[in-house]
């Protein structure tokens, strides 16, 4: 059985770019959270889609935005890239439309670095 | 608001010893509790959970009671192993809330054979 599934594994770029990462969650699986795990920060929810709605979203700024497909894979997209957004991003998803029952399934991340 | 407090690591054990791992919470509602465990490279694999207070989440030799009365959720093992060396996080999520997790800062862990 395919665990979720986060592309690229690690990524370079330049201060001011923007980036995209993807996640494919478990099939079956419809929500799927997006968090961001720093040394200084720890583990930071960024937003939460359930059947391409998203229901929650974290404390980041604007330049942070995501989405959700048909099909449950899910997109983030930084924009305007910045030093401190270095960090793992971690997608996670569930069968469970109310997770927080439940738990998630994560993936093993996209390790972002901004030069 | 919602808030996990989580023992300070590097935690070293030689294989064999008793772990304990603190974790206190902060909670509005009424919270789950999990544990979670990260490996080098890798993300975050649930490892336990418990979702009303007196619960006892298990697995892989670790245990954890849920205790409302203190608000804590202690991870314990046993017998550690040196294949159990990881960072270990706390968290809580509480529906009412959404689904948002609460992580604790995660205690490093290693084992020493």
């Amino acid at each position: 059985k395919a665990g979720v599934t986060q592309t690229p594994r690690y990524l370079i770029k330049t201060r001011g770019q923007q980036v995209t990462l993807s996640c494919s969650p478990i099939s079956g699986h419809r929500s799927v959270s997006w968090y961001q795990q720093t040394p200084g920060q720890g583990l930071q929810f960024l937003f939460e889609y359930f059947s391409e709605t998203q229901r929650n979203k974290g404390n980041f700024p604007g330049r942070f935005s995501g989405r959700q497909f048909s099909n449950s894979r899910s997109e983030m997209n930084v924009s305007t890239l910045e030093l401190g957004d270095s960090a793992l991003y971690l997608c996670a998803s569930s069968r469970e439309p109310t997770p927080a029952n439940y738990g998630y399934t994560f993936g093993s991340g996209t390790r972002l670095t901004v030069v | 608001g919602n808030s996990v407090t989580q023992m300070e690591g590097p935690v070293t054990l030689s294989e064999e010893a008793f772990l304990t791992i603190n974790c206190t919470y902060t909670a509005t509602g009424y919270p789950s509790l999990f544990w979670y465990v990260q490996y080098p490279g890798e993300g975050l694999q649930l490892l336990l959970k418990a979702t009303k207070a007196d619960d006892k989440g298990s697995n892989k030799g670790f245990e954890a009671t849920y205790r409302k009365e203190t608000t804590s959720f202690h991870l314990e093992k046993g017998s550690v192993q040196v294949s159990d060396s990881a960072v270990y996080f706390c968290a809580l999520s509480d529906r009412n809330t959404g689904n948002q997790f609460y992580f604790g800062t995660g205690t490093s862990l290693t084992v020493i054979p």
